[in-house]
Parts: structure tokens; sequence; C-alpha cells
């Protein structure tokens, strides 16, 4: 299994740009979810989905767009990047919600300039 | 906002010296995940705890959950270079079914 797979590994956007960081598992894991890594600022949850067709939002979802088409994949969009975006992202994935383990995918750093 | 408090943010330990994080909530918590990034990489679980009181053992890890199930520690003892890297904790707050969020984590250097 490749488990969590993300690409790309780096981007640099100009302020304004859109784009797709994309994820997938191949554990067949319902679970997924998308966090944010800044210094100081830990793990943020951005978005989750507790399966297929399913998304919320979770602390900071304000720029960001999810969808869950299929069970293995779960994209995560900026519409319209800006300068506060410039962190790591870092999507995860698990048999459930909160009470299982996490399986964390390499994760993409991304600069808005 | 995080169900969380992680501190301390910044730890530096000599080799061998032991090394403890600690994890609060204002909140009875579900349960509570200990997660292991090292620089560069990506967090890697290491351990879950769900019962009051619980106090779980990894070989020179001690992990604990308070009685009231509002705080966690993460005990290293005698720390090795190995160590090096950000602990954090996480929660699904008062129910396994919620969303995981985490703490802020614990940055650990170890000096050789």
């Amino acid at each position: 299994n490749a488990g969590v797979t993300q690409t790309p590994k780096f981007q640099v956007l100009k302020t304004g740009q859109s784009m797709t960081l994309q994820c997938a598992q191949d554990m067949n894991h319902e679970y997924m979810s998308w966090y944010r890594q800044d210094p100081g600022m830990g793990l943020r949850l951005i978005h989750y989905s507790v399966g297929a067709g399913i998304t919320d939002q979770g602390e900071v979802p304000n720029g960001y767009n999810v969808s869950r088409s299929t069970t293995e994949d779960f994209p995560l969009r900026l519409l319209s990047a800006a300068p506060s975006q410039t962190s790591v992202y870092f999507c995860a994935s698990s048999y459930g919600q909160g009470g299982y383990e996490q399986y964390f995918g390499p994760g993409t750093r991304l600069t808005v300039t | 906002g995080q169900q969380v408090m992680q501190i301390p943010q910044y730890q530096h330990v000599q080799e061998g010296e032991d090394f403890t994080t600690y994890c609060n909530s204002s909140t009875t918590l579900s349960n509570i995940q200990w997660y292991k990034q090292r620089p560069g990489g990506h967090p890697v679980f290491l351990i879950q705890l769900v019962k009051s009181g619980e106090v779980k053992k990894q070989k020179r890890l001690t992990f604990q959950f308070g009685e009231a199930k509002k705080n966690s520690s993460l005990h290293i003892t005698a720390t090795q270079t190995t160590d090096v890297g950000t602990y954090f904790c996480g929660s699904a707050g008062g129910t396994s079914y919620g969303k995981l969020t985490f703490g802020q984590g614990t940055i650990l250097t170890v000096h050789p």
C-alpha cells in the first residue's frame, strides 16, 4: 500500500492564483481531513470528510474548498491564493473520526507571494 | 477553537535528561492521541488513551491520561538524539466520533 499520497510536494503561487492540492489514500478509509501547519500554531483542521459525498468545515475553512467524489480522493482547492495561506498542508485519513489513528501524507509546502 | 492546549511550546534538553509535555483541556475528553513529527516529516501516530487514569508505556515513553480525562502527559526518560521532533496531542473532544483537533505541539531539541 502507498498509504496517503499528496501532490505536489512544493508549490509557489502568486497572490490571486488558484490551485488544487491533491490527496489520495489506498486504505479504504472513510474519514479524510486537511490540516495546515504554521509555526507556533500546531496543526489546524481546515476541512474534513466522513465519507464520499460528505464534507464539513474545520477550524480554519475560509479560503478553501473541498469535495469528496470518491473514497480514495480528497482534493483541497484554493480559489484565490493569499500570502496568509503560505503554510505546510497535510492530508490525513483514518477508518473513522477522532477515535482512530490518523495516517498523514508527506505534506505540501505552499508559498504564496 | 482548539480543544486542547499544549505546553511547553519548546524544550531544550541535554541528551540523557528527561522530558515531559503536557496537554490540557477545559472539558472532559473522550480520548487523547499522541503523535511525533520528525523535522521535515509528517506526524506519525504514537498512541491513544481512552480510560480515566490510563498509563501506557512504549520503551522510554510513558503516556498518562488524567483521572478527570481533562489532561494528559507524555514523558520521555533519558532522551536520545533520535527523540528530536515535535510532539502533538490531539483529541476528538467529548465524543470519539468528533473531528480530531490538535494542540500547538512541543518542539523538542536534544543536545548531544
